[in-house]
């Protein structure tokens, strides 16, 4: 089965800085990979999806998401964050299409996002 | 415009009573998803659906139910409600397992 490791609980940025969001994932095959974003008191939102091809990948807001498959991690980033990026992000596998995982999604634990003014 | 709904967003009940919460979707998915998820943590799979006729339990034990009797439509339901369920909880759909998830913007229920 695979599993999501966000190693940083939380992490903190100040307004205009770039952002790296860490994953690392374990899986034996290529996994579909997702990045969400979660306002207070709300679902979640798809940022980005990584299923075959380049290996970076744009999302929306201005993120985007290497996958390293020698690193078994697919990292988000953003140039340039902004207050309203304060948020909760999970990062998400799948079983890459195989027909395993009959229980869909295997997400992250989260990683707060904190924006200093 | 496709979409995933539930309603209500916001319930406080007291200790005992049964409550529905209700969860749509508008996409024709197969696949939907209970998760319960409290402030600012991870999200645990409770329930989920494979079709109509079809429900499933996750990782996490819970001692709601589902149903699944149309394809749009995926309620839970806590026959006694306790203080211990107060939590956040979200449905979600997908066209495949392994496909990206489609989330409802979430129940938030407080059991006094």
């Amino acid at each position: 089965a695979q599993s999501v490791t966000q190693p940083d609980i939380h992490i903190t940025v100040s307004e205009g800085a770039s952002l790296e969001l860490r994953c690392n994932y374990s899986y034996g095959a290529t996994p579909y990979l997702f990045w969400y974003v979660q306002s207070p008191g709300q679902g979640l939102q798809l940022l980005l999806k990584y299923f075959s091809g380049d290996t970076l990948v744009q999302g929306i807001k201005g993120f985007e998401a290497e996958f390293k498959r020698s690193q078994s991690s697919f990292n988000l980033r953003k140039p340039s964050v902004h207050w309203s990026d304060a948020a909760e992000y999970f990062c998400a596998v799948g079983a890459g299409g195989s027909g395993g995982g009959a229980d869909g999604l295997t997400f992250g634990k989260g990683t707060h996002l904190i924006i200093q003014p | 415009e496709a979409d995933i709904y539930q309603t209500p967003r916001y319930l406080v009940i007291g200790t005992g009573k049964k409550i529905t919460l209700e969860c749509s979707q508008t996409m024709g998915h197969d696949k939907m998803y209970w998760y319960q998820q409290d402030p600012g943590m991870e999200l645990h799979l409770i329930h989920y659906s494979y079709g109509v006729n079809s429900t499933e339990k996750g990782d996490l034990s819970s001692e709601s139910t589902v149903s699944r009797i149309r394809t749009e439509h995926f309620p839970l339901t806590l026959e006694s409600a306790r203080p211990s369920h107060t939590s956040q909880y979200l449905c979600a759909s997908s066209e495949w397992p392994d496909g990206e998830q489609f989330f409802g913007p979430g129940t938030r229920l407080t059991v006094l």
